[in-house]
């Protein structure tokens, strides 16, 4: 198994609809992330989870709403999106978020909005 | 608040070429480093890592990068850039990522 699996790796929605990306990792690490990449821009942070608790929302918009269930599932639920959403959005993971060292990712969820 | 800066957004070398990419950063301690790689389509794998000891690190692919701290840079560094280099380049402080530096390789 990968280390990161992230579902679906495409995802086109309307700006009406409702839709979760899924991250799954199997490395037994505690802290959990959402990035979102966009072109010519860096990677921006969205959200850290650690030991299934939010530590960190770098003023994300409402209309992005993580869940975390456990320290080896992490999802996004995305509502009444806007064009501009359209990304790749990265889950990762790390042994701890305090010194979080190497981050492995998965290989991302392309997210189109219409 | 710690920052990451790639000044350079596009390099092409030709292959078998030497490779510098640079990165320069601000963080008031001794930062934790890194250098991923993102092939099109794909997730970021990580290159090498600097938490601290000798500032010159090696990493996969044959990839090194040297820590400058009188300069704040944390540059990448490959002798002989093969066709399968050519990628995005990110460097990273912690949770925080520079722009990246899309590397293209001419044959």
């Amino acid at each position: 198994e990968t280390g990161v699996t992230q579902t679906p790796r495409h995802l086109v929605m309307g700006m009406t609809n409702k839709k979760s990306l899924k991250c799954e990792q199997h490395l037994g690490h505690n802290a959990m992330y959402w990035y979102k990449q966009s072109a010519k821009k860096p990677l921006e942070l969205m959200f850290v989870y650690s030991l299934e608790e939010r530590v960190e929302n770098n003023s994300v918009p409402s209309r992005f709403s993580p869940e975390c269930p456990n320290s080896s599932h992490l999802f996004l639920h995305l509502h009444t999106l806007q064009p501009e959403d359209s990304a790749l959005y990265l889950c990762a993971s790390s042994k701890t978020d305090r010194d979080p060292g190497e981050l492995f990712f998965g290989e991302g969820s392309r997210l189109t909005v219409l | 608040a710690q920052s990451v800066t790639q000044p350079d957004i596009h390099i092409t070398v030709s292959e078998g070429a030497s490779l510098e990419l640079r990165c320069n950063y601000s963080y008031g301690a001794t930062p934790y480093l890194f250098w991923y790689v993102q092939s099109p389509g794909q997730g970021l794998q990580l290159l090498l890592k600097y938490f601290s000891g000798d500032t010159l690190v090696q990493g996969i692919k044959g990839f090194e990068a040297e820590f400058k701290r009188s300069q704040s840079s944390f540059n990448l560094r490959k002798p002989s850039v093969h066709w399968s280099d050519a990628a995005e380049y990110f460097c990273a402080i912690k949770l925080t990522f520079g722009q990246g530096t899309i590397l293209t390789v001419h044959p």
